[in-house]
């Protein structure tokens, strides 16, 4: 059950944009259009951000997106705020008894 | 208010059990599979168990299979996390999420914290 593998840390200055990757196999990113992104501030639960490789949920801002190129998930931050700092995780799923996948996570810091 | 609040978390021995408790409110909790996340101190996400909307089908990750055991009362609004045979390993804060569809979770408990130690 090897993690998804993201980069560990990213950073961007104010109003820049920045992109996280998410790289898996064809039994999961690349076989299923089941990726989705969560954000998760220090003590806090995780927050859903991106489903479904590129769908934002009601609420979430729209300098948040996502894509996804054969094996490999994307999430693009625009125009970055101070309150976007934070962890990012993507997850996706497999179809296997292990139907759920992480990343390790990418520790995103607004300079 | 669509709401899951888990409960139940604590201080246990190695060794020892604990029962974690995941009540939900604002849905129709029957309709939804649902997932156990755990996330050590310091470290990312885990997936924990999966549950379909009848618990009919669950599956466990390979850390925690054969310990811990996940069952769901759809006439209740609850679920449970029942966890066997503790190591320091399992120290971690437990949350419950909802799961639409097998493809994302969208609802997430504030999560509860297990601390196994002796």
């Amino acid at each position: 059950q090897s993690a998804l593998t993201q980069p560990a840390s990213v950073s961007g200055s104010p109003g820049q944009s920045i992109t996280i990757s998410c790289t898996g196999t064809s039994s999961d990113v690349g076989g299923y259009n089941r990726v989705s992104w969560y954000q998760q501030h220090p003590g806090k639960a995780p927050k859903l951000m991106i489903y479904d490789v590129s769908n934002r949920p009601s609420g979430v801002s729209d300098r948040f997106s996502g894509s996804k190129s054969g094996n490999t998930a994307s999430l693009t931050i625009s125009g970055l705020q101070a309150e976007d700092e934070a962890d990012y995780y993507c997850c996706s799923y497999r179809s296997s008894s292990t139907i759920v996948l992480f990343g390790g996570g990418t520790k995103l810091t607004v300079l | 208010e669509v709401q899951l609040v888990e409960s139940g978390g604590g201080l246990v021995q190695p060794g020892g059990s604990l029962r974690l408790s995941c009540a939900a409110s604002g849905f129709f909790f029957s309709a939804f599979e649902i997932n156990w996340v755990r996330q050590a101190p310091g470290k990312g996400l885990e997936w924990v168990s999966f549950s379909t909307t009848r618990g009919t089908t669950v599956y466990y990750a390979d850390s925690v299979r054969g310990r811990f055991t996940f069952s769901r009362d759809n006439a209740k609004n609850l679920m449970y996390l029942q966890m066997d045979s503790l190591t320091a390993e399992d120290t971690a804060v437990y949350y419950c999420a909802r799961f639409p569809g097998e493809s994302y979770m969208d609802v997430w408990g504030k999560g509860t914290t297990v601390i196994v130690s002796s």
